[in-house]
């Protein structure tokens, strides 16, 4: 089975460019989350999509970031410009209905470092 | 008070006792609860889900949960030292509609 599968695993950048990061939900699940983990704040959502529209993104810290989910096998989470504080590890996870009562899948994140 | 709280540890359990893990939540309408383990690096994996009152039970693992006093806690029963790792909690809170995790509480099993 396979599972959340999340690209690139490692990304480093220098400020002010641009990052997309990728995630592939499990098949056949219609919710999808975006979360950003970091040793301060511990792990946040940023922004999550039932049935590919985008539900809550009161998570999302800024304008700089932006989400999308073309479609139900596919979303992308856009930094730009990227700033030093966006350094994280970004994971995206789903699961089976809402965020309500299913559990949520991760994938394996995205270790992202802004220089 | 945080809307899920964990101790951040470290916890200390020698090899075989048993590790207790605990997390009170704030909304008491919630009605969704989960245990993740998170390896150092790794990303967060489900061990248990609980939605009634009372223990869950699966392998060495027992959820436990108690709405009436807004806890939920996670027993390991002949630790391992592969159970070193932070278990996060996580609650749905009906109030925000949203699955919040707590902080996490890094354990550690001694050989």
């Amino acid at each position: 089975d396979a599972g959340v599968i999340q690209s690139p695993r490692h990304e480093v950048t220098e400020m002010g460019q641009e990052v997309t990061l990728r995630c592939k939900p499990i098949s056949g699940h219609n919710s999808l989350f975006w979360y950003r983990q970091t040793m301060m704040r511990g792990l946040e959502l940023l922004i999550y999509f039932n049935n590919n529209v985008p539900i809550d993104d009161s998570g999302m810290p800024e304008d700089r970031f932006s989400a999308k989910m073309p479609n139900a096998s596919f979303s992308t989470l856009k930094i730009q410009p990227s700033e030093p504080r966006d350094s994280a590890v970004y994971f995206c996870a789903s699961s089976l209905g809402g965020q309500n009562n299913q559990p949520q899948h991760f994938g394996d994140g995205t270790r992202l470092s802004i220089l | 008070q945080k809307e899920v709280e964990q101790n951040s540890g470290p916890l200390s359990v020698p090899e075989g006792a048993i590790a207790s893990l605990n997390c009170t939540y704030s909304d008491r309408g919630s009605q969704s609860f989960f245990w993740y383990r998170q390896y150092s690096g790794k990303s967060p994996e489900l061990i248990m889900s609980i939605y009634s009152n009372g223990d869950k039970e699966d392998g060495r693992f027992t959820a436990q949960l108690n709405k009436a006093s807004q806890y939920v806690s996670l027993l390991i029963r002949d630790s391992q030292p592969s159970d070193s790792a932070t278990y996060l909690c996580a609650v749905t809170l009906v109030k925000v509609q949203k699955l919040v995790f707590g902080q996490g509480t890094r354990l550690t099993i001694n050989p």
